[in-house]
């Protein structure tokens, strides 16, 4: 397995505000880096993958960079919906696929 | 457009065995490259990894769980299908099924809402 850690597990923040969540990766998972947002109660919604291409319908407030074992969730101006937990996941060769321990973004 | 649906028991005793169905629309998982997953998240944690099975039958398993599952697929039927032998109350978590769209990266574009599996006696 590849544990992933990310950074912080929670965050305040308020409307408007530049955010940034940080995934690393236990060894370099090349791009192999996936983010996702799950509103309290609901299924996880797929943001970015291959670490920075943007899933078709999010937002373009929404970004990923990185490359290797460090990677980085911005998003530019945080709206009300924004508010949720946050999960990073690497999916570099075969299984099994990790997932980081979320970071709940809160609102301030 | 694209959908996914759990289903199965919301509550089963510990040492039984659960089967989950994820019944999908949208896209045939006879088609090159479609793969389905299984991933669970018990309560306020984290999602944790389960199964995979591909359009050509390849299938994948977390390591730690992999004596207690088995992942199958009924084409004609559109479903996947996981189940999950000697529960524990541990196993307690809502069991999401999820779309892969491509043989040349592993991300979930698509998700099922979730079935929530109590494990109690």
């Amino acid at each position: 397995d590849i544990p992933m850690t990310q950074s912080p597990s929670s965050l305040s923040a308020s409307v408007g505000d530049r955010v940034t969540i940080t995934c690393r990766a236990s060894q370099s998972i090349n791009s192999y880096l996936n983010w996702y947002q799950q509103r309290s109660g609901k299924a996880p919604k797929l943001l970015i993958y291959a670490a920075s291409t943007l899933q078709s319908g999010v937002p373009s407030r929404f970004s990923g960079s990185g490359f290797g074992t460090d990677f980085t969730l911005t998003i530019s101006s945080l709206q009300p919906e924004d508010f949720a937990t946050y999960y990073c996941q690497q999916s570099f060769s075969t299984p099994p696929y990790t997932f980081g321990q979320g970071t709940k973004l809160e609102i301030k | 457009q694209v959908t996914l649906k759990e289903s199965g028991p919301a509550l089963v005793k510990p040492t039984q065995t659960l089967t989950l169905t994820c019944t999908f629309s949208g896209f045939s998982l006879s088609t090159y490259g479609m793969r389905v997953s299984w991933i669970r998240q018990p309560p306020g944690k984290a999602l944790e990894w389960l199964a995979r099975i591909d359009w050509d039958d390849d299938k994948f398993y977390s390591a730690s769980l992999r004596t207690r599952l088995t992942i199958s697929k009924d084409t004609s039927k559109n479903q996947v299908v996981l189940t999950m032998t000697n529960v524990d109350p541990m196993d307690t978590a809502t069991y999401f099924c999820a779309r892969i769209p491509t043989a040349d990266d592993s991300w979930f574009d698509y998700w099922g809402q979730g079935t929530l599996v109590t494990v109690s006696s």
